[in-house]
């Protein structure tokens, strides 16, 4: 219900290859944030996205809010080992609580 | 992120025993939270207060206990009716707006191994 649904789980790419996660969620969203997680680190937040269609983009990074807000992407063109971690994105509530997805681990070869 | 601090980094207990993770932070933040890592995993919320002297349960809440006596402070109690206490633990913190929209500063995590 008040999760978000993220693919892929894992994520392999060569050094300059692209790497795309996607959330989806089967309710309409306010908004929804995306956090990046080093390996031995803590969530730090990336962006928030919160209009219909909305695109952001932070240098190599772009992030997406479908039309109807129930799916977001974010895009990593040409990745760079510090690329590496795990991408969250969660939903917000009214509540105060955020539902994370379980996370995309990617992992960038040199 | 800066301005909120977990102790310690690494903590060993034997099973059976209860052990309390430190959050504190100085972020005049009004909400707290707790979350649980298992490796590959996603965060996984166990407790989470708004205000001081609240709290409410989060998703995995059973064998866990906390207390929101102070503004900055919000430990957490893993007893020892968790069955499976080892894991990485996450004090997170936020404005507290109740809009969805706030931004989550997350402690450097505390890393707790069950013998």
């Amino acid at each position: 219900g008040q999760q978000v649904m993220q693919i892929p789980q894992y994520q392999h790419v060569q050094e300059g290859e692209d790497f795309t996660t996607y959330c989806n969620s089967s309710t309409t969203l306010s908004n929804i944030q995306w956090y990046k997680q080093r390996p031995g680190g803590h969530p730090v937040f990336l962006i928030q996205l919160v209009k219909s269609g909305e695109v952001k983009k932070q240098k190599r990074l772009t992030f997406q809010f479908g039309e109807a807000k129930k799916n977001s992407s974010l895009h990593i063109t040409a990745t760079q080992t510090t690329d590496v971690g795990t991408y969250f994105c969660n939903r917000g509530s009214t509540l105060g609580r955020l539902y994370f997805g379980r996370g995309t681990q990617l992992t960038v070869w040199p | 992120d800066g301005g909120i601090t977990q102790s310690p980094k690494y903590l060993f207990r034997k099973e059976g025993q209860n052990v309390t993770l430190s959050c504190e932070q100085n972020l005049n933040h009004d909400a707290m939270y707790w979350y649980r890592q298992d490796p590959g995993q996603g965060l996984r919320l166990i407790y989470y207060s708004q205000i001081v002297n609240d709290f409410q349960k989060g998703d995995i809440a059973e064998g866990y206990s906390v207390s929101r006596e102070k503004k900055e402070s919000f430990p957490l109690t893993v007893t020892s009716a968790q069955k499976n206490p080892t894991a990485f633990y996450l004090c997170a913190s936020s404005i507290g707006s109740l809009r969805g929209t706030d931004t989550q500063y997350f402690g450097p995590g505390t890393r707790l191994t069950v013998l």
